[in-house]
């Protein structure tokens, strides 16, 4: 199947810190999308891009679809405890049925 | 909350026993979404719906049949459970395809 390189695969920064992770795929995507995933929880939306070039954002996280569509990343400005967890990026396929997901980013912050 | 309820959140079992869990949703949306979580390779879709009585399958089918009766309600059977199968499973919904997918807050399966 499709496989989605998301790096770093863990993150210790300090609080305040900015956080930068990204995601690369062999395939082209139409949607690229972010989650946060708490312990015991399910993955929860964070951003969702839908056009090559697309820039978002939602509070301190900031999300780019790559222009080749291959691609995106996620910042984080001044990073706080509360955003300790991992961090998936997924692709949604040409036919919007089905979300590949990167393997994950393990976020630490040392308050 | 999505207002997706999945059952049970957690349950152990035996190698070569049936085991369903189940999915509701409380969003009238039309598709839902069966993915398993493991170490190594993230979430992978199992079994999806686009409506009522309309499945299909995804990356990781085999071993998993899928019911859907009700808009609200998505059924996941292992018709005769195996270790391989010991994983989180989560549901997730969405309004329409080429939506964004809300996940529920999984079932930790064990099988022994």
């Amino acid at each position: 199947g499709q496989q989605l390189n998301q790096s770093p695969q863990s993150m210790f920064i300090q609080e305040g810190e900015d956080v930068s992770m990204n995601c690369t795929s062999s395939s082209i995507f139409n949607t690229w999308l972010w989650y946060k995933q708490d312990p015991g929880e399910g993955p929860v939306l964070l951003i969702a891009l839908y056009k090559a070039g697309e820039l978002t954002s939602n509070g301190r996280l900031t999300a780019q679809f790559g222009i080749t569509r291959k691609d995106s990343f996620l910042n984080i400005s001044a990073s706080i405890p509360s955003d300790v967890g991992i961090y998936f990026c997924a692709g949604l396929n040409n036919a919007g049925n089905m979300l590949t997901f990167g393997g994950g980013t393990r976020l630490m912050v040392k308050p | 909350d999505a207002g997706i309820t999945q059952s049970p959140r957690h349950k152990v079992t035996e190698t070569g026993t049936p085991v369903t869990l189940r999915c509701h949703q409380t969003e009238n949306h039309r598709y839902m979404y069966w993915y398993r979580q493991d170490p190594g390779h993230g979430l992978r879709l199992i079994h999806y719906s686009y409506g009522v009585k309309d499945t299909d399958k995804g990356e990781v089918s085999d071993g998993y049949s899928v019911s859907r009766s009700k808009t609200e309600d998505f059924l996941l059977t292992l018709e005769s459970a195996t270790s391989s199968q010991t994983s989180v499973y989560f549901c997730a919904i969405s309004v329409w395809d080429n939506q964004p997918q809300h996940f529920g807050d999984g079932t930790r399966l064990s099988i022994l």
